[in-house]
């Protein structure tokens, strides 16, 4: 167990929908990093949260957003779903920034788009 | 559990027998690697890391080799246990900035 955790497990919804994606940090983690997980890319970096403030963005769709709130815990919301969005969400969590801080993963949100 | 049923390149080997499994990074200012350990139905899960300025790190069980010159790292797992079944996962970092690219990803079997 990571420490990390995210919520819901598994969500499964239409086209068109918008769903939020939930993470709690380890404690004392103060960032957050999202990443998607598909079949043919693999584990894309989405966007990174240090202290509530956004501090990286990777390959995030206008169409999704984040935001880290002052518990530290932080949300992403994927809104006007595509089938091509169904993937794991894995969110990450670290004492600091920067890459040589230990990520530690949650077990992820399975979403899929129908 | 479920996990994502990624198309990637595979590697079997026996109980017992040495692993090694190889990743291609892209970015020549890349000055921090990770290897990142997946099992199935779960997250990533860190293995070992290394910074550019070495081209070997071990640990228990796992040394991690880094060759600057062709951009190559690669995994050496010992004694390969049915409990190393998983993909393995390479990621490259650059300080200063704050995130990390993962690699495709291999998925190990190891045969008991």
């Amino acid at each position: 167990d990571s420490g990390v955790t995210q919520t819901p497990k598994h969500l499964i919804t239409a086209t068109g929908q918008r769903v939020t994606l939930r993470c709690s940090p380890r404690s004392g983690d103060l960032s957050v990093y999202w990443y998607q997980q598909s079949l043919d890319q693999g584990l894309q970096f989405l966007i990174q949260y240090y202290n509530g403030e956004e501090r990286a963005k990777g390959n995030i769709l206008e169409r999704f957003s984040a935001q880290q709130f002052p518990d530290l815990h932080s949300e992403l919301n994927l809104s006007s779903l595509e089938l091509g969005d169904s993937a794991l969400y894995f969110c990450a969590s670290s004492v600091g920034t920067g890459p040589s801080y230990e990520q530690y993963f949650g077990p992820g949100t399975r979403l899929t788009v129908t | 559990g479920e996990s994502v049923g990624l198309h990637l390149p595979t590697l079997s080997v026996q109980e017992g027998d040495n692993s090694i499994i190889n990743c291609a990074y892209s970015n020549s200012a890349s000055d921090y690697f990770i290897w990142y350990k997946q099992e199935s139905g779960k997250g990533p899960q860190f293995i070992i890391d290394i910074r550019s300025n070495m081209d070997k790190r071990q640990g228990q069980r796992v040394t991690v080799l880094l060759n600057k010159t062709v951009k190559h790292l690669s995994l050496q797992i010992a004694a390969t246990q049915p409990g190393d079944s998983a993909v393995y996962f390479c990621a490259e970092g650059e300080t200063g900035a704050n995130n990390l690219f993962f690699g495709t990803g291999t998925r190990l079997t190891v045969i008991p």
